[in-house]
């Protein structure tokens, strides 16, 4: 299947300070990402949907200033977490649409990063 | 997209069929049924996707009702590695562009 890759895979950061994380299709272009939030031992819960050239749409409850998306390119969207606290540590996953959007369309998922702030 | 339901838990051992069940009774016609599965400290994986017709891959299997009520996806010969929680997924056609919604899926656990 396709492939998407995320980078770091885990990081820890100080708080107060920002984390980029990378999240790039590396077989395929994808107009439209997505990033999710997983705490241990719960399911994912969906952050953000991130689409090429164009504002992040965000959950409800999600802080855009605080969890700032840029889809730059068809192959690469960043999530960086600004002034990140103790509560932000979690493992974030990112989630690519290939090609056209069409329905029956597959949707792959990055490895994840696991973020500890300290 | 339609709610599905699925039983948190199930077991089984290493060589037998692996039959994970998931109630989707208010799917629409244009829903399709998806399933993923996670590894701890992994992304989720997709397995296989369907929207009428059984379909089968070189991962799984998955049977679809005919009232489109409910599906199984069968892992034909589980391995200590096929361990993880899995996921059954309902999307519509007119949802493409938009992301998968998780629920709490099913933890597999398979013992020697």
């Amino acid at each position: 299947g396709a492939v998407v890759s995320q980078h770091p895979s885990w990081v820890i950061c100080k708080s107060g300070t920002s984390v980029k994380i990378e999240c790039r299709s590396l077989d395929f272009q994808a107009t439209t990402m997505f990033w999710y939030r997983q705490f241990p031992k719960q399911s994912l819960m969906l952050m953000a949907t991130s689409n090429e050239g164009s504002k992040a749409t965000y959950e409800q409850g999600v802080e855009k200033d605080k969890f700032l998306i840029n889809h730059a390119s068809l192959t690469l969207s960043t999530l960086t977490v600004t002034s990140a606290h103790p509560e932000d540590s979690s493992f974030y996953i990112c989630s690519a649409l290939p090609g056209e959007v069409r329905s029956g369309n597959t949707i792959y998922f990055g490895e994840g990063s696991w973020l500890t702030v300290v | 997209d339609a709610k599905t339901t699925q039983p948190p838990s199930m077991d089984c051992a290493e060589g037998r069929a692996a039959n994970l069940p998931c109630n989707h009774s208010t799917i629409s016609g244009n829903e399709y049924v998806y399933w993923y599965r996670q590894i701890h400290s992994q992304g989720p994986q997709y397995i296989i996707h369907g929207l009428k017709n059984n379909e089968t891959n070189e991962m799984a299997s998955l049977i679809i009702t005919e009232d489109r009520k409910s599906s199984t996806l069968i892992l034909p010969h589980a391995t200590l590695r096929d361990t993880a929680v899995y996921y059954c997924i309902v999307r519509g056609t007119n949802q493409a562009g938009t992301a998968l919604i998780f629920g709490k899926g099913t933890t597999l656990s398979v013992s020697s």
